[in-house]
């Protein structure tokens, strides 16, 4: 059982340069989350899908792009890194708002 | 859009000691409440929820969680903490149907042997 899983787990980038996380899940859930966590700042949503075919942004979607690419994978761009976005990036996904969110291991993304 | 608060940001206890870490939302319509954990180097686990019925709320690992509607508050306890409790512990709110969850600050628990 998978659960949910992220790649890369560690990215060093460039500022300006550009990179995709990915993100897949095998418990058929209908949506998927992106978050960004910093310290003292808890987790804070970036995009969000709540099925497939649909995207919405969340509390700080700036300098992001999401896909949702078919019902199992939710994609996150970084179209220019700068170093605000340095991060640990964490996947989810759930059934519907009111159950349990399945979390990713995260990734840890730098930018120099 | 809803706000989450966590009153402490660090906790430090030894072993057998309680715990109780408080958090308040700010939000008046039907919401559900989560309580998170991350241990050191992992993800997000899921300690509890309510969503409607007892107010008290009783999840994994001996934690609780009495959901107080007047305050606004959904505080988690333990009355015996051990040393693999060490942790990061997060409270989170959405609103009954949004899917937009919000999550406090964290409160980091060390838990001394």
């Amino acid at each position: 059982n998978a659960g949910v899983t992220q790649t890369p787990k560690f990215q060093v980038l460039k500022t300006g340069q550009s990179m995709t996380l990915q993100c897949a899940q095998d418990m058929n859930h209908n949506s998927m989350y992106w978050y960004r966590q910093d310290p003292g700042m808890g987790l804070r949503l970036i995009y969000y899908s709540a099925s497939e075919g649909t995207t919405d942004k969340g509390e700080v979607p700036n300098g992001y792009n999401v896909s949702r690419l078919n019902k199992r994978e939710f994609s996150l761009r970084l179209e220019s890194a700068a170093p605000s976005q340095t991060s640990v990036y964490f996947c989810a996904s759930n059934t519907r708002p009111n159950t349990e969110a399945f979390f990713g291991q995260g990734t840890r993304l730098t930018v120099v | 859009a809803q706000s989450v608060s966590q009153h402490n940001h660090h906790v430090i206890l030894s072993e057998a000691a309680s715990l109780e870490l408080g958090c308040n939302y700010s939000y008046g319509g039907t919401v559900n409440l989560f309580w998170y954990v991350q241990y050191p180097g992992q993800h997000l686990q899921l300690l509890l929820k309510y969503f409607s019925g007892d107010p008290l709320v009783k999840g994994i690992k001996g934690f609780e969680a009495e959901f107080i509607k007047s305050k606004f508050s959904f505080n988690l306890r333990k009355p015996s903490v051990q040393w693999s409790d060490t942790a990061e512990y997060f409270c989170a709110v959405n609103a009954y149907s949004d899917y937009k969850l919000s999550f406090g600050a964290g409160t980091t628990v060390t838990v001394r042997a």
